[in-house]
């Protein structure tokens, strides 16, 4: 069973710094099945990166992923106020078909 | 504008069943492939299971913790996805989102608010 393993797990970054949260699997993923939400406080994730690195829709272009194999990366390029939140990677697999890394927190310093 | 709205959350105790449904518009539901993907008390999210559209095949899958307990199926005629959920646990406790799975590509590109089922005695 592969396991996705993000860090930080807290990231404290002040609004106009760049992040860059890790997501490393325990076996080699196809980049085609790798994908990150974010998630606020009491609402449902929403779809952020599909691909490894294509942007979903209406998703501003200061987030971009990249990586391939087993280490992943999604990087925001200049934080504005909304984007502190939870971040989870997501992996295809063959059992379990889906996989959540544990989560990356991204707070205000 | 597509929309998921869960419903049929609440609380159950140890042992028992509830049905969780999720209403979609905006979108040709028939064709989607669908999944739930829960998230327990400040925890993270976990997946329960998938179905398929029933054009290609409508199979379903699910996770290794609800396999034999819970059942995914689908109305293409009311646009309405089911989460059966049988001998539950207070394992089970979360909020339950229903979701779309991107065409193609395995990812949930829309999601629902969620409903919460506690599971209590």
């Amino acid at each position: 069973e592969n396991v996705l393993t993000q860090s930080p797990g807290t990231l404290s970054l002040s609004p106009g710094e760049r992040a860059t949260l890790s997501c490393r699997a325990s076996q080699s993923v196809s980049s085609s099945y790798l994908a990150w939400y974010q998630q606020k406080p009491g609402q449902a994730p929403r779809l952020l990166i599909y691909g490894a690195s294509i942007r979903a829709t209406g998703i501003p272009d200061r987030f971009s992923g990249s990586g391939s194999g087993t280490d992943f990366t999604l990087t925001i390029s200049r934080l504005e106020p909304e984007d502190f939140a939870v971040y989870y990677c997501q992996q295809y697999g063959s059992s379990p078909r889906y996989i959540f890394g544990q989560g990356t927190k991204l707070e205000i310093k | 504008e597509v929309q998921l709205v869960e419903s049929g959350g609440g609380l159950v105790k140890p042992g028992g069943s509830l049905r969780l449904s999720c209403a979609a518009s905006g979108f040709t539901f028939s064709n989607a492939w669908m999944s739930w993907v829960r998230q327990a008390p400040g925890k993270g999210l976990e997946w329960v299971g998938r179905i398929e559209s029933k054009p290609d095949g409508g199979t379903t899958d699910y996770a290794a913790p609800v396999k034999g307990r819970f059942t995914i199926s689908r109305d293409d005629s009311k646009n309405t996805l089911y989460l059966q959920m049988n001998s539950l646990k207070t394992e089970d406790t979360a909020v339950y989102y229903c979701s779309t799975i991107i065409t193609g590509t395995p990812a949930f590109d829309y999601w629902g608010q969620g409903t919460l089922v506690t599971v209590s005695s």
